[in-house]
């Protein structure tokens, strides 16, 4: 069945190197989001795609976090220089796109951070 | 600024029993509601919506409730089951053009046997 997955299920890390987490949406959706969720905050939109292109990105610190798509199969999210304050599970989620304000949005795994 | 609240942060019920979760949100220009469920290890799956237009949507043993003026929803499930322990984010669409959505921080329900 179709899901979204997600590249690597856990990373450890130490402060100051870099990290590339990676999702695949499903295919056909067009619309792509990653999602931080931390336990204060519950789940923070960092950043999400249309048709490849960035729509919003505020959610996201500029100085050491990007997004990119490089291809409508892999949506990429990378911290340099990690810090241990970025330590949280890191979710992509895909959306058809279609039905505009009430598309449900369909979630990977997650990716566990933990920077030390 | 949170504008979608969920302020209890856990919920224990018994199984059988009536569990309602609850969220709260600030602005006016949301118009579609979501709430999701998440266990361990794995992302949020939908679960319900309702639109601005209704004030209440059942699906099975789920019902959300939407109060407007009181910028309020709940999420009731009756009878509650062993299975729905897990985490409920309650979530707010602004009418964007690509499905933004803001999210709660979520409550974790328990269901005892």
């Amino acid at each position: 069945d179709a899901r979204v997955t997600q590249t690597p299920r856990d990373k450890v890390t130490e402060m100051g190197q870099e990290v590339t987490m990676r999702c695949q949406p499903i295919l056909g959706h067009n619309t792509v989001f990653w999602y931080r969720q931390t336990m204060m905050q519950g789940l923070e939109l960092l950043a999400y795609f249309r048709n490849r292109a960035p729509l919003d990105d505020s959610g996201m610190p500029k100085d050491r976090f990007s997004a990119e798509m490089p291809d409508a199969t892999l949506a990429t999210l990378k911290i340099q220089p990690s810090e241990p304050r970025d330590s949280a599970v890191y979710f992509c989620a895909s959306a058809t796109g279609r039905l505009a304000g009430t598309d449900t949005q369909y979630f990977g795994p997650g990716t566990r951070l933990t920077v030390l | 600024d949170q504008q979608v609240k969920q302020n209890s942060p856990s919920l224990s019920v018994q199984e059988g029993r009536i569990s309602i979760l609850n969220c709260d949100y600030t602005n006016s220009m949301f118009d579609y509601f979501l709430w999701y469920k998440k266990y361990p290890a794995e992302g949020p799956t939908f679960l319900i919506s309702i639109s601005s237009i209704k004030d209440k949507n059942e699906d099975g043993r789920f019902t959300v409730f939407l109060n407007k003026s009181a910028k309020h929803l709940s999420l009731h499930i009756v009878p509650s089951q062993p299975g729905d322990s897990a985490v409920y984010f309650c979530a707010a669409n602004g009418g964007t053009s690509y499905g933004k959505l803001t999210f709660g921080q979520g409550t974790i329900l328990t269901v005892h046997p």
